[in-house]
């Protein structure tokens, strides 16, 4: 069956550090796979998009996620957190042509000071 | 670039009362998706459209329906709210038939029912 999964629920971090936000799927095709970034009362935002090309993807605000097929990850990284990163984080997959997003549970990134 | 455009932004509604939210999908973009956001919470599918016609279906109410027009637009309708109906609904679109196009969000609509 077609799933994603979001390992961590919540991750938090202090300012300057790394950040790794875990996503896995499930899947008998090759999947698209998109993170989404959704602040307080806003709409998602497109992070990255990986669709068969480079392996690794980079993305905006200095994201970025590498798409491992033999481990079906696709985790999203950033050398260093800053304030403005704290929000809740969507690993979205589409695994076929018709019309069907899988979304996983989210991951809320706290970054403390 | 153009991006998909939800109205109105915010609704107040009493308890029975009706209420019906726009969606304009990314100009070329085929597909539309609804969702919908309580408090706290995950989003959630309700349903979509490709080509006009009703492509999947979600957690959608019986008292909730939708259509999409001859110009791509969506528009979801919903009758008898309850108080539980308070939430922010967010339309997507997409280019159908496309495994690689990602979902462009709305920024929502907020529909508040007292």
């Amino acid at each position: 069956a077609q799933s994603v999964t979001q390992l961590d629920s919540h991750v938090s971090v202090s300012e300057g550090t790394p950040v790794l936000l875990r996503c896995n799927y499930s899947s008998s095709y090759s999947p698209s796979l998109f993170w989404y970034v959704q602040h307080p009362n806003k709409g998602l935002q497109l992070l990255l998009k990986y669709t068969s090309a480079a392996t690794l993807v980079k993305g905006i605000n200095g994201f970025e996620a590498e798409f491992k097929k033999s481990e079906t990850s696709f985790h999203l990284t950033k050398p260093s957190a800053h304030m403005s990163d704290a929000a809740e984080y969507f690993c979205v997959a589409s695994l076929d042509n018709f019309n069907k997003f899988y979304f996983g549970s989210g991951t809320k990134l706290n970054v403390k000071p | 670039a153009a991006g998909v455009i939800q109205s109105p932004r915010h609704l107040i509604k009493e308890k029975r009362e009706t209420a019906t939210l726009k969606c304009y999908p990314i100009p070329r973009h085929d597909t539309v998706y609804w969702y919908q956001q309580g408090p706290g919470q995950d989003p959630q599918f309700l349903i979509s459209f490709y080509e006009k016609m009703q492509s999947d279906k979600g957690s959608i109410p019986d008292r909730f329906s939708a259509q999409q027009f001859s110009d791509y637009h969506s528009e979801l309708n919903m009758s008898s709210l309850e108080l539980g109906d308070s939430a922010l609904y967010f339309c997507a679109s997409s280019l159908g038939g496309n495994q690689n196009s990602p979902l462009h969000f709305g920024n929502g609509t907020r529909l508040t029912v007292t």
